[in-house]
């Protein structure tokens, strides 16, 4: 596709619910990113996958928080039993494997749990 | 570790002046930095980036940036702002070896007609 492509723009969850966020990276982009902005916390990096590699879960804040990338193409960010402290844009990006090429962010998903 | 520092948390200027909006950085090695914007209710789009070589790297909009390595700087400048200009801008850092980005705190840029 032309760029980043993410899914729902928009999703308004009550606590305790499930969300599922999607991302469909660039075409041939086997890097993939998925930070999350909220006021006061500025842009935190959440989790990195890379081809076929183990994943980098290091940012993800909690367990209720998960990743998975299949087929090496689209990722899906799924947030179990949802808190208010979750409210936040969730931005995917891509970019080719190396360090320095350009890292591509989709619109973003923003997520309000009321 | 590496980090960002962008010092001003919001740049007023009027449409045709100058506009600068200031990052220095810390990391350990070698830095490739980047600088994004962000228009209300959007995502993060790419303006430039500095890898190696010259050290000004000119970018879309009529965005250039200076890499400063004794100043640890990067700033991003603008000859003449535009109102359309009026977004919030990030700073970047990978190090070389490193595919993470961290992030500035931004800066909103306001252009007043």
């Amino acid at each position: 596709g032309a760029g980043v492509s993410q899914s729902p723009s928009n999703k308004v969850t009550e606590k305790g619910k499930d969300v599922e966020l999607r991302c469909d990276p660039i075409s041939g982009h086997t890097a993939l990113y998925w930070y999350r902005q909220s006021l006061g916390q500025g842009l935190e990096f959440l989790i990195y996958f890379q081809g076929n590699s183990a994943p980098d879960k290091s940012g993800l804040p909690s367990d209720r928080f998960s990743a998975e990338r299949t087929g090496g193409s689209v990722s899906t960010l799924t947030i179990q039993r949802t808190q208010q402290e979750d409210s936040a844009v969730y931005l995917c990006a891509s970019s080719l494997p190396r360090a320095g090429n350009t890292i591509y962010f989709g619109e973003g998903s923003w997520l309000t749990v009321v | 570790a590496q980090s960002v520092a962008q010092p001003e948390d919001q740049v007023n200027v009027a449409e045709g002046n100058p506009l600068t909006v200031k990052c220095t950085y810390s990391v350990s090695g070698n830095p490739y930095l980047f600088w994004y914007v962000q228009y209300p209710n959007r995502g993060l789009q790419f303006l430039l980036k500095y890898i190696t070589g010259d050290n000004l790297v000119k970018g879309s909009y009529g965005f250039e940036a200076e890499f400063n390595k004794s100043q640890t700087s990067f700033h991003l400048k603008k000859p003449s702002a535009l109102v359309s200009d009026s977004a919030l801008y990030f700073c970047a850092v990978i190090r070389s070896n490193d595919y993470k980005l961290s992030f500035g705190a931004g800066t909103t840029v306001t252009v007043r007609a």
